[in-house]
């Protein structure tokens, strides 16, 4: 069955840091793949998408690389602020359909 | 201007109830969607509609029923109410254009608990 795995531990990082949160995905074949953030007790915000022929995206401090032989996709946030404190879920869509990670939380420590 | 709103934003109820979530969408979008986020803080699709037709319904018990009126709204009526229904449930949306990758835009989420 599909299986969508993020790092289950919270991400302690030191502000100005380097962010990089992993997605990885069994038994799956997506044609693109989303990031999005989620605060406490809001609905989750689309950050970045990325297509299954594409290796790397950017946005502002917002980086993500999709590699499809690995079955990973990585997401950077550079110069980290107390801010960027969240979760992140990873989905992966194709189909008409998003299939999401549980997400990683970030906190970033001022 | 809210895009996505859904009412009401919590809801406690008794087992054996019936209730209802209610979303809309100003954004224009031809899609909609309906969303289960448990405890784990999966975030499962459960339905999704465009231009008021169902077109996914994912593997869900039949006292949960969605109703799209138009395009801009998609209610959730759950019947029977069960412990386990308690969740955060999410109305979202997406412009379609021929293309199915388009970002979903969520509403702010509806907190069912059952007693």
């Amino acid at each position: 069955s599909q299986k969508i795995e993020q790092n289950s531990e919270a991400l302690n990082i030191q502000e100005g840091k380097t962010a990089t949160l992993t997605c990885n995905y069994t038994n799956y074949s997506p044609a693109y793949l989303q990031w999005y953030r989620q605060d406490p007790g809001r609905g989750p915000v689309f950050l970045l998408l990325i297509r299954e022929n594409e290796k790397e995206k950017r946005k502002e401090r917002l980086k993500v690389t999709f590699d499809t032989t690995l079955k990973q996709s990585l997401f950077h946030i550079t110069a980290s602020q107390p801010a960027d404190s969240a979760t992140y879920l990873c989905a992966l869509g194709g189909g008409n359909k998003l299939v999401f990670g549980a997400g990683t939380i970030l906190r970033v420590k001022s | 201007d809210t895009a996505v709103s859904q009412t009401p934003k919590y809801l406690v109820t008794q087992m054996g109830n019936d209730k209802s979530i209610k979303c809309e969408q100003n954004l224009g979008h031809d899609t909609m969607y309906w969303y289960k986020q448990d405890s784990k803080k999966f975030l499962k699709i459960m339905f999704s509609y465009n231009n008021k037709e169902l077109i996914i319904n994912e593997t869900v018990p039949n006292r949960f029923s969605p109703k799209s009126p138009d395009k801009a709204h998609l209610n959730l009526h759950i019947n029977s109410l069960e412990l386990g229904d308690s969740a955060v449930y999410f109305c979202a949306s997406s412009q379609d254009t021929g293309v199915d990758y388009n970002e979903q835009f969520f509403g702010p989420g509806t907190r069912l608990t059952v007693l």
